[in-house]
């Protein structure tokens, strides 16, 4: 069985610093995808960015990049420059290639502050 | 339309009263998916479409839980006889064909279900 961990229920930060939600995750497959996702109070969740296992690039997008460690079984994300628009749930997701199911973590409820 | 819908957005109801959600996923993506997220909780897998066949119904916590899909089309889940354990948010997200477990899954806005 696949899990994923999210350890920090909250954060807060002030408007244009960084920051970085982490997420550990526990799997016996070597093909797997790992996905961060955002929910804003409208409850829709949005793809922030994924990441295939067998690349050892780290995903970047625009302000948005994950450190991706296989070995440790950790994908943090981090988050430049930071918007009051990225006040959100954030949910580190992962799924097995072949598999139908996205296991998500508990979510690290992000606040950016003015 | 653009993305997926859910309907309805919010439905209170009363303990031991059925009820039935309804999601229409984006036009041509095959596979569509349930899932339930509890209060301050992530999201639970609760059954998978490919088509309108069920091959993992893995997630469904009970009998009293149901889903049909309509071709490659809406998708409707179905509570019995609701307990007040069943409030929750229940998302519906929808992917296009493609290698599986790779492709991004779109999510609708969901529906919350609260059962007094």
């Amino acid at each position: 069985a696949q899990t994923v961990t999210q350890s920090q229920p909250e954060m807060s930060v002030q408007e244009a610093e960084t920051v970085t939600l982490s997420c550990t995750y526990d799997t016996s497959e070597s093909n797997y995808y790992l996905f961060w996702y955002k929910q804003p109070p409208s409850r829709q969740m949005i793809l922030v960015i994924r990441q295939e296992a067998y690349k050892q690039q780290n995903a970047t997008e625009n302000r948005f990049s994950v450190n991706f460690q296989k070995a440790a079984k950790s994908f943090s994300l981090k988050i430049s420059d930071s918007q009051l628009g990225d006040t959100a749930m954030y949910f580190c997701a992962l799924i097995i290639q072949g598999a139908q199911k996205l296991v998500f973590g508990q979510g690290t409820r992000l606040t950016i502050n003015p | 339309g653009a993305g997926v819908s859910q309907s309805p957005s919010n439905k209170v109801t009363e303990k031991g009263k059925d009820v039935e959600l309804r999601c229409d996923p984006i036009s041509g993506h095959t596979a569509l998916y349930w899932y339930r997220q509890r209060l301050g909780q992530g999201l639970e897998f609760l059954i998978y479409f490919q088509g309108n066949s069920a091959p993992d119904k893995s997630g469904l916590p009970s009998d009293r839980f149901s889903a049909e899909r309509t071709g490659e089309s809406v998708s409707t889940l179905t509570i019995q006889r609701t307990q007040q354990e069943d409030s929750a948010v229940y998302l519906c997200a929808s992917s296009p064909p493609g290698v599986l477990g790779g492709n991004e899954q779109f999510f609708g806005p969901g529906t919350r279900l609260t059962v007094l």
